[in-house]
Formats: C-alpha cells, sequence, structure tokens
C-alpha cells in the first residue's frame, strides 16, 4: 500500500530533549515537507527536500532541522524543543513533476 | 503572500442536506487548488485537485469548483451523511517552484442523523 508513514503518533517530552520524528514514504517520491497544524493558523510548512541531500526552509523553520540522506526518509529534528513547538506535525511527499501531495497521519507533539 | 480563507469555520447539518464549503486565496497566480479531508487520528486524505486551467472537478457527490481570477473555490457536498463529519481543508499551489500549499483553517463539518 502507498503510504507516509510517520513516527511516532504521539509524543510528549521535555524543554530541551533533543528529539526526532521520522517519515517515511514508500512510493519512491522526490519531494518530501513537514509541515505544522495550530489552531487558528492552519498547515504552516516548516521544511522541505527536493531530493537526496537537497532541502530547504519553509516558512517556519526556526528551532527544527532536517536531513534527507535516502530518497524514502525525510526525519524531522527538535534540538532543543520548547513548549511553543508543541503542535500536530505531518509529513508529506509528491512525485515530481505533479503537485498532488499525500500526506501522513501525523505525529501530536506535546513540549512541557 | 498567499492567503487562504475557509468559511465558515464550522457548520452543522442534519443528514441528507446538500451544503458548500467555501475556500477564497488573495492571490490568484496558482498552479492549483486542492480540497482534503481531515480525520482526528488519521492525517490528510485528498479529496480533489483542480489545475487552474479547469473549473471544477468531480468525484462521487463531492463537486469542487474553482474561478481563479475571482480567487474562490466552493466544494459542494451532496446528500450528506454522517460518514462526511470531518474537518475540510483547502491548500493552493503557487505556480511557481511548487514547493509549497498553503492552507486555509478549514471548516469542521457536523452531519448528524
Amino acid at each position: 500500500e502507498a503510504q507516509v508513514t510517520q513516527n511516532p503518533r504521539y509524543l510528549i517530552t521535555v524543554t530541551g530533549k533533543k528529539l526526532t520524528v521520522t517519515c517515511s514514504q514508500n512510493m519512491n517520491h522526490e519531494y518530501m515537507s513537514w509541515y505544522r497544524q495550530d489552531p487558528g493558523l492552519g498547515l504552516r510548512q516548516i521544511y522541505y527536500s527536493m531530493n537526496v541531500e537537497v532541502t530547504d526552509k519553509g516558512d517556519v523553520p526556526e528551532g527544527y532541522k532536517v536531513s534527507r540522506k535516502e530518497k524514502r526518509n525525510f526525519p524531522l529534528i527538535l534540538e532543543s524543543p520548547s513548549p511553543n513547538q508543541t503542535s500536530l506535525y505531518f509529513c508529506a511527499s509528491r512525485i515530481q513533476g505533479s503537485t498532488e501531495a499525500f500526506f501522513g497521519q501525523g505525529t501530536r507533539l506535546t513540549v512541557v | 503572500k498567499q492567503e487562504v480563507t475557509q468559511i465558515p469555520a464550522a457548520l452543522s447539518v442534519p443528514e441528507g442536506e446538500n451544503l458548500v464549503l467555501n475556500c477564497s486565496f488573495t492571490d490568484s497566480a496558482i498552479y492549483n487548488l486542492q480540497w482534503f479531508r481531515q480525520d482526528p487520528g488519521k492525517g490528510l486524505t485528498s479529496l480533489l485537485l483542480i489545475q487552474s486551467s479547469q473549473r471544477e472537478q468531480t468525484s462521487g457527490r463531492l463537486n469542487a469548483s474553482l474561478d481563479k481570477s475571482s480567487g474562490r473555490s466552493t466544494l459542494y457536498i451532496a446528500a450528506s451523511q454522517p460518514g462526511d463529519s470531518a474537518t475540510y481543508l483547502c491548500a493552493v499551489c503557487g505556480d511557481t517552484g511548487f514547493q509549497k500549499l498553503v492552507f486555509g483553517t478549514g471548516t469542521r463539518l457536523l452531519v448528524s442523523p
């Protein structure tokens, strides 16, 4: 089944403790991206990647890092999480040449 | 900067009603517009994608229209069912670079039996 898989689905952590949210797609998509969703603000793009080793900032990149060492994986790294990063996170992918995006099931992160 | 607005923010209807969800965007330079459904704990599901050159797309009981020049799209749901209860999001893709989708804040729909 074609899908975008995020892990974990739910995470509660403490301020300053580094964490990684993984994202994997099995559709051989070149393009992957991360969004966060907050009440009243909708989904906003954090980072995106056009292909392996090619990443760039989205609209709200502060406090986040990403890497794209393999085509299928695009982890989101929070080096020192803060409470304002409490949010619902979505990973998305699409094939090059198409703008139809496929989304993962989301990761609900709470930073206390 | 592209801004997407969805009205109403919430909508409650009895089963069987036809309904319209609205989406407006400020910059008409879009490549396409996509409607998503969001269910709690289940991520986003793509419903319809309309290219900027198209006026509408249909899938089953869903019909989405696009008026690019006026910056508006509507999602029409015919004969609504309780299973249609979800949050509906529209998102536009700009016509340069295709780097990101700009989302509205959604319409939360409740269809009661």
